[in-house]
């Protein structure tokens, strides 16, 4: 199974910073890499999409990397909105896999 | 308007079996694959596995094998999963979802499945 290394574990940041998530494939996934943000109590929502395509009504201060086999999540301009948990997700082979998260706290 | 309405949450007995439901609408039901995702509280996600209801053809992650059973009914526009041989470790959010774009863009609302006597 492709494993996926997601740092850091949380975060904690002011309104208007800009933070960086990242997430390490254990092998190459060819840009097959998606972003989700999820609230407590709610389902996960998609993000970005092909490692830096954004989804429909996702705000333009979210955006997606890659370098190599090491893939970036970067969220400009903190909002409040923007408290949640982040994962990552490679769709290139089954079993489709996640990282652990991201926890993203607003000080 | 894209919408996956799941059951009810479930308290059952170890060594039970349960089965979920995932009705769909706004959308072709056969023409998107329905996935099944686990979430343990406080914890990551976990892709179960995939059924494509025009086909009937299932893809199972190897870890829900024998644990996991996806079928889908397109009389009713309804993807079912059942669980079976219960135990703590089970105890969980279930997820369905569907990929339009290849990636999980539409969600159910999550059904909590606690397994306890």
């Amino acid at each position: 199974d492709i494993q996926m290394t997601q740092s850091p574990a949380s975060l904690s940041a002011s309104l208007g910073e800009t933070v960086s998530i990242e997430c390490l494939a254990s092998e190459d996934i060819y840009s097959n890499l998606a972003w989700y943000q999820q609230k407590p109590g709610k389902s996960p929502q998609l993000l970005i999409y092909y490692a830096s395509s954004l989804q429909d009504g996702v705000p333009s201060r979210f955006s997606g990397s890659e370098s190599g086999t090491q893939y970036s999540l970067e969220i400009n301009s903190l909002q409040p909105e923007d408290e949640g948990d982040y994962f990552c997700q490679q769709s290139y082979k089954f079993p489709y896999t996640f990282g652990a998260g991201t926890k993203l706290e607003l000080k | 308007e894209v919408k996956l309405q799941q059951s009810g949450d479930e308290l059952v007995r170890p060594g039970a079996s349960v089965k979920i439901s995932c009705k769909a609408s706004g959308y072709t039901f056969t023409s998107y694959s329905m996935h099944w995702v686990k979430q343990r509280p406080g914890q990551g996600l976990e892709w179960i596995g995939a059924i494509i209801p025009i086909i009937d053809t299932t893809e199972y992650n190897q870890k829900f094998k024998g644990k996991a059973t996806l079928t889908a009914d397109k009389s009713s526009n309804t993807a079912n999963m059942e669980l079976s041989r219960l135990t703590s470790e089970d105890s969980a959010v279930y997820y369905c979802a569907i990929t339009t774009t290849g990636y999980f863009d539409y969600w159910g609302q999550g059904v909590m499945v606690t397994v306890s006597s």
